[in-house]
């Protein structure tokens, strides 16, 4: 059974401050997705990396798919309230169209 | 253009009953995925349909759930004789023919087995 595990579960920090979660697995994922998720809404895409060693920037975050594709970060810089919400990976198993979602990481960024 | 829509937004039942949920892809989207996500938790994959093929039934959890989907429109999420553990957010998403392509979500159905 393919896991995906997020850490840490919860992360409570202060406007300005910089933090990083991580999505980890034992399997091998084709390509990887970040979301973010509000409450009482669907999740919404953040990112998709497909090459292993990959990093991408969206303005104050950043992306990095792991070279053996099996983990991935999130770094986020500054952090505002705005970036308040619950953070899901999703890995794509190899040869299939199922993904498999990560246990999720609840931020809370106080003013 | 139009978002996914899932109705109910909510929905109560007792323990036993049957309920259906609804899910209106985005046009066009020929791909669509039907999850769980029980709370402050990820989401657990249920089904998923890309055109007409035949569906991805790996994750329904029991013969209680069903899904059925007409072509590229409407498809329904079926549970039958509900239990509490049913309890959940039930998630539906489209999206397009390539598998790393953007699922877009609906805002989910909150069900509630008392």
């Amino acid at each position: 059974t393919q896991l995906l595990e997020q850490s840490p579960q919860f992360l409570s920090i202060q406007e300005g401050e910089n933090l990083t979660v991580y999505c980890n697995s034992s399997s091998v994922f084709s390509s990887l997705q970040w979301y973010r998720q509000e409450p009482g809404e669907g999740p919404v895409l953040l990112v998709t990396v497909v090459t292993g060693g990959e990093v991408k920037k969206l303005k104050r975050l950043t992306f990095q798919f792991g070279d053996a594709r099996k983990d991935s970060s999130l770094h986020i810089t500054a952090a505002q309230p705005g970036d308040t919400g619950l953070y899901l990976c999703a890995g794509l198993s190899s040869g299939t169209y199922k993904y498999i979602f990560g246990t999720g990481t609840r931020l809370k960024v106080l003013a | 253009g139009a978002g996914v829509s899932q109705s109910p937004s909510n929905k109560v039942t007792e323990k036993g009953k049957d309920v259906e949920l609804r899910c209106d892809p985005i046009s066009g989207h020929t791909a669509l995925y039907w999850y769980r996500q029980r709370l402050g938790q990820g989401l657990e994959f249920l089904i998923y349909f890309q055109g007409n093929s035949a569906p991805d039934k790996s994750g329904l959890p029991s013969d209680r759930f069903s899904a059925e989907r007409t072509g590229e429109s409407v498809s329904t999420l079926t549970i039958q004789r509900t239990q509490q553990e049913d309890s959940a957010v039930y998630l539906c998403a489209s999206g397009g023919l390539a598998a790393y392509n953007e699922q877009f979500f609906g805002p989910g159905t909150r069900l509630t087995v008392l």
